[in-house]
């Protein structure tokens, strides 16, 4: 199975550190989203590719988060200077389609900032 | 802007109905229902695009009120794996991407 993979699953960091994480979608998805969950919260979205175009970038986002999907395959996201606030599950959904198909979600990141 | 759940949460015996809803207060396009449990990723459930349709497949099913902005879930006969936290995720027009909703935590007991 082919599904979308995470990496890491979980990632323990100190205040001020960067952190990286990469997402796999389903190969032939040209559509990646990365969200944002905290606990008891629904995912929050952060942004959006087709294939390698970030078409959408949340306002909620600081300039301290960027993201890639070089040649519209993989993507990562990166958290520069990371903060307490931004320890939350970090989840990538593909599909193929805009909004005709369902998403479909990684496992997530995991990520506490101590 | 975030569609809002109702109810926040639900207790339910197993073989009972439950209806969840889901509010917006922008004109949609489709709404996406997805159930996830402790600790996992979200899973699909079902779409709903404009026009007023209903799904259903199983024992869950959907409607879609376009006129009104709301959609809603029915869970009829519970079985103990329906248990999780229900989102819905809407999409307006020319807005491609999903919001979701605040959540509905569902649990089921024997």
């Amino acid at each position: 199975d082919t599904g979308v993979s995470q990496d890491p699953r979980h990632k323990i960091t100190k205040r001020g550190q960067n952190v990286t994480f990469r997402c796999d979608p389903i190969s032939e998805h040209n559509r990646l989203y990365w969200y944002r969950q905290t606990l008891g919260q629904g995912p929050e979205f952060l942004t959006y590719f087709q294939n390698e175009a970030q078409l959408e970038k949340s306002r909620l986002l600081s300039d301290r988060f960027s993201a890639e999907r070089p040649k519209g395959s993989f993507s990562t996201l990166e958290i520069q200077r990371t903060e307490q606030g931004d320890s939350a599950m970090y989840l990538c959904a593909s599909s193929s389609d805009w909004l005709r198909e369902k998403l479909f979600f990684g496992s997530g990141t995991q990520l506490s900032v101590l | 802007q975030q569609p809002v759940q109702s109810p926040q949460a639900v207790i339910l015996r197993e073989g009972e109905d439950a209806v969840i809803n889901c509010s917006s207060s922008k004109a949609l396009y489709s709404v996406h229902w997805y159930r996830q449990k402790h600790g996992e990723a979200p899973v699909f459930l079902m779409i709903l695009l404009k026009g007023g349709e209903q799904k259903g497949h199983d024992k869950i099913s959907a409607s879609f009120n376009e006129k009104k902005q709301q959609s809603s879930l029915y869970l009829t006969a519970s079985q103990l794996s329906y248990s999780g936290t229900y989102f819905c995720g809407t999409a307006g027009f020319g807005n491609e991407k999903l919001t979701f909703g605040t959540g509905t935590r569902l649990t089921i007991i024997p």
